[in-house]
């Protein structure tokens, strides 16, 4: 079974404190992407990966950053802490698109409640 | 830039029952992939049922069907003979069949099932 797993489950933070969130899959995805979860906004896109050392932009990367040094790790990195960041953060994961939508689907992590105070 | 909509926030179904659930989508795209996943209390989100958009046949998987009409953009799941553990956040996704592999989510649709 694939296995997408997310460093903390609960994390809490000051206002202005500097914050890594780490995700690590074991399937050999080349595909790695942060949402962020919000009550009555569904999912949007923060940043995503498809290689080591690359990244793109998702809907929302205001605020944060990203690192993928080993192709199993992607972290989300919030650079200076603030309130309105507080949510639920998930990671996913996935086979760089081949053509197979069933070898194409994202795999979730549990995901990381983060609140900053 | 494509758009989904889930215009149930909540929905609530006996169990054993058969419940639909909507979803919405707006692009200019001829060619994509709809999803819907789920995500239980415990908060893992998981793949549902998939459907490429140039297939005419819907999707089945076990109780979950969808209903794709690609002409109304309309994307519903159909969950048959309704269970206690089907009860989580349901979203309905987008995705580009070409390019950028991002999805496009929905807002969501609390599914409740009453014993």
């Amino acid at each position: 079974d694939v296995k997408v797993t997310q460093s903390s489950r609960y994390l809490v933070k000051r206002t202005g404190e500097k914050v890594f969130l780490e995700c690590v899959q074991d399937m050999d995805h080349e595909n790695m992407f942060w949402y962020r979860q919000d009550p009555g906004l569904g999912l949007r896109l923060i940043y995503f990966s498809y290689d080591v050392k690359m990244k793109e932009k998702g809907d929302i990367p205001e605020g944060y950053s990203v690192s993928r040094e080993k192709k199993e790790r992607f972290s989300l990195i919030l650079e200076s802490a603030s309130t309105n960041q507080t949510s639920m953060y998930l990671c996913a994961s996935s086979f760089l698109t081949s053509g197979n939508l069933r070898r194409d689907t994202q795999y979730f992590g549990p995901g990381t409640r983060l609140t900053v105070l | 830039a494509q758009t989904v909509t889930q215009s149930q926030p909540e929905m609530s179904v006996q169990e054993a029952e058969t419940v639909t659930l909507s979803c919405t989508y707006d692009t200019s795209e001829s060619d994509y992939y709809l999803f819907w996943y789920k995500q239980p209390p415990s908060r893992q989100m998981i793949l549902v049922i998939r459907q490429e958009a140039y297939k005419q046949q819907n999707a089945t998987e076990n109780r979950f069907s969808v209903n794709f009409q690609k002409a109304a953009k309309s994307f519903s799941l159909k969950i048959s003979d309704s269970q206690l553990g089907d009860a989580a956040m349901y979203f309905c996704a987008y995705r580009s069949r070409f390019g950028n592999e991002k999805l496009t989510f929905g807002t969501g649709t609390r599914l409740t099932i009453i014993p």
